[in-house]
């Protein structure tokens, strides 16, 4: 399966703990993104990343909260002392833009992390 | 900054009827790209369909196509013969030319009645 893999689909953490999100992207992609749906919203965008370097970390909280996408191995989304307020299903996506060029735009989404914050 | 906006929350639909999400955008740039993407109860995001903005002609996939007024700023979904496996959220997304973060809107719940 060479689509956007996500892991865990599950994660339960109690207060104060810290949760990590891995996301593999597709083959051939070197744009991740990560978004944060809580329940019965839209996506919110979280943070935008190319091999190596934040591009885009707008939408990410300033505190806990951190991304990277090293030169090897799969996106971390760090969450580090968890809230309640937290629990959110957390969507990668990645794509095949390169600088420069024109490209489609679409996204190829995992099938979601879905936290729970006890 | 780009904002995407739908205005209904929840719709449904019958069976084998035809139904118009809608969908507006705000942005400066000229060359941009939307699109409309799906989640059934599943929670799995998949594209419907895309439009490039510098092309006039409406984009189609089968059941769905779109009505783009670039000069509205506005994208709406239609989706013909409506089927039951069509039920889901419906989200639409806008990215600019400058390639930077994928804006969604809130999303419409869309319901098809047997």
């Amino acid at each position: 399966n060479a689509g956007v893999m996500q892991n865990p689909r599950h994660l339960v953490r109690r207060r104060g703990q810290e949760a990590r999100l891995r996301c593999s992207p597709m083959k051939g992609h070197s744009h991740v993104y990560w978004y944060r749906q809580l329940p019965e919203e839209g996506l919110k965008f979280m943070v935008y990343l190319q091999k190596e370097n934040i591009i885009d970390e707008s939408g990410m909280p300033k505190e806990r909260f951190s991304a990277e996408f090293p030169k090897e191995g799969p996106s971390i989304l760090r969450i580090q002392q968890v809230v309640r307020g937290d629990s959110a299903a957390y969507f990668c996506a990645s794509s095949s833009l390169l600088a420069g060029e024109r490209g489609t735009g679409e996204l190829f989404f995992g099938e979601g992390s879905r936290l729970t914050v006890l | 900054a780009q904002t995407v906006t739908q205005s209904q929350p929840e719709m449904s639909v019958q069976e084998a009827e035809t139904v118009t999400l809608s969908c507006t955008y705000d942005t400066s740039e000229s060359n941009y790209y939307l699109f409309w993407y799906k989640q059934p109860p599943s929670r799995q995001m998949i594209l419907v369909i895309r439009q490039e903005a510098y092309k006039q002609q409406n984009a189609t996939e089968n059941r769905f196509s779109v009505n783009f007024q670039k000069a509205a700023k506005s994208f709406s979904l239609k989706i013909s013969d409506s089927q039951l496996g069509d039920t889901a959220m419906y989200f639409c997304a806008f990215v600019g030319a400058s390639y930077d973060k994928v804006i969604f809107g809130p999303g419409t719940s869309l319901s098809v009645i047997p």
